[in-house]
């Protein structure tokens, strides 16, 4: 089946500083990533479409300047979280998307997880 | 406003029931509908739906999409302690004037199944 891995797998870090968090799309390509965003008990929230080549497409009251995301090529988008605060504290999830049929009309995908970063900022 | 919605939040079963889990969805443009179960970490893909009344199946997993009335259910049968988990339902959708398309969850079912 398709892989997914993300680094780190957890990662404490002290207020005010940055952590990239790395995803990548092990064996296939993927032109569409999103990130999430996971608090304790509580389902995954989209932060942001992640375009290969493009600028990502960030939700409502996500901010971009913080949540700095880059999609270089087509198998890694990166996340970073720019002066890292305790309550940005949680687990992020990215996902890629594979195309698993594809015609002049309809179009079928996949979906697939990476394990997940656990944030902790002191 | 697009959403998705569960139904039972959560749900305790005993080893050897069946349960079915609903979601129902509100969307413009729908593309199609992904149920994932979620234990730890990060979920893991379970079905993905996109045509009416064609039933998808995976062992004692099954789960249907309508279209019309904008619900899909997950059944399980013959339920054991390791299918204990959240249940996710998500739709995917294009965004509206952009070629992207856009995934929302919803709140999950937390199934638990006792021995």
């Amino acid at each position: 089946g398709a892989v997914v891995s993300q680094h780190p797998s957890w990662v404490i870090c002290k207020s005010g500083t940055s952590v990239k968090i790395e995803c990548r799309s092990l064996d296939f390509q993927a032109t569409t990533m999103f990130w999430y965003r996971q608090f304790p008990k509580q389902s995954l929230m989209l932060m942001a479409t992640s375009n290969e080549g493009s600028k990502a497409t960030y939700e409502q009251g996500v901010e971009k300047d913080k949540f700095l995301i880059n999609h270089a090529s087509l198998t890694l988008s990166t996340l970073t979280v720019t002066s890292a605060h305790p309550e940005d504290s949680s687990f992020y999830i990215c996902s890629a998307r594979r195309l698993t049929s594809g015609g002049a009309w309809v179009q079928t995908y996949e979906q697939y997880f990476g394990p997940g970063t656990r944030l902790t900022v002191t | 406003e697009d959403k998705v919605v569960q139904s039972p939040l959560s749900l305790v079963v005993h080893e050897g029931d069946t349960v079915t889990l609903n979601c129902s969805y509100e969307v413009t443009n729908f593309r199609s509908l992904l149920w994932y179960k979620q234990e730890k970490k990060a979920p893991t893909f379970l079905f993905m739906l996109t045509s009416s009344g064609i039933e998808k199946k995976s062992g004692r997993l099954s789960s249907i999409l309508d279209k019309k009335e904008l619900f899909s259910i997950l059944n399980i049968t013959a339920t054991q302690t390791g299918d204990s988990a959240v249940y996710l339902c998500a739709v995917e959708f294009p965004l509206m004037k952009t070629s992207y398309d856009k995934v929302i969850f919803g709140p999950g079912t937390s199934l638990s199944v006792i021995p």
